[in-house]
């Protein structure tokens, strides 16, 4: 079963508009933590922004909030005000299973969103 | 700090040919993780070490696939003998894991090798 799904595939926003690209996942466990991450056209890996599954508000980090919604078990990722270089791919990600040292480490990425911010 | 360095960037190989992809980690992070990245199957982790031991490997694909971390500043991913279907990004990150809290640590990316098996 996929942990986590990423059902857009592809999206496209108007230049300074937001938008939000959905991420669902999958775990039993009650404690884990929740990644998304940016890939440009140059192929690295950015990270953006995190969300714990015990964390009360919802993460913010500059034009990037994560709608955190545990009940749905959903982490979209909102991006206000989008510019020209928010164009690229973004994949969500989760760590479960994080109580204690002996725990797993895993992180797992869904499929990824490509996002294009039209001018 | 110089971030995760990864070697080469760019591979291209012939099938049945022995490839080595180098990391060298951020200094004092303790988990190294090799993933691959295929427009058919994503990223996937292959493999992730925890102090230079392999903790898992259940997703190296078949016994081609071969990985070592012989110190906390270098670590190898090896494939003999390559095949087409082995051509992909492959990354490596690693993170530290602070005083057993492990949930908010993110993992730092290299810039990945692109490996072509022709």
């Amino acid at each position: 079963a996929q942990k986590i799904t990423q059902t857009q595939p592809g999206m496209f926003v108007q230049e300074k508009e937001a938008v939000t690209l959905d991420c669902t996942y999958d775990t039993s466990d009650p404690s884990y933590g929740l990644f998304w991450y940016k890939q440009p056209s140059s192929g690295e890996m950015i990270f953006l922004i995190y969300q714990g599954s015990y964390d009360q508000q919802n993460a913010t980090e500059g034009r990037y909030s994560l709608n955190f919604q545990k009940a749905r078990k959903s982490a979209n990722l909102v991006i206000s005000a989008s510019q020209l270089g928010d164009s690229a791919m973004y994949f969500c990600a989760m760590r479960e299973g994080v109580t204690g040292m002996d725990s797993s480490y895993k992180l797992i990425f869904g499929s990824g969103t490509r996002l294009l911010v039209r001018p | 700090d110089a971030g995760v360095i990864q070697s080469p960037r760019h591979e291209v190989t012939e099938m049945g040919q022995e490839v080595t992809l180098r990391c060298k980690p951020i200094s004092g992070h303790d988990y190294l993780f090799w993933y691959r990245q295929t427009m058919m199957r994503g990223l996937e982790l292959l493999i992730y070490f925890n102090n230079n031991v392999p903790i898992d490997d259940s997703g190296m694909p078949e016994d081609r696939f071969s990985a070592k971390m012989p110190n906390a500043s270098f670590s190898t991913l090896k494939i003999q003998p390559s095949e087409p279907r082995d051509s992909a990004v492959y990354f490596c990150a690693s993170s530290f894991r602070a005083g057993g809290k492990a949930t908010n640590e993110k993992l730092f990316f290299g810039s990945g090798t692109q490996l072509s098996v022709l």
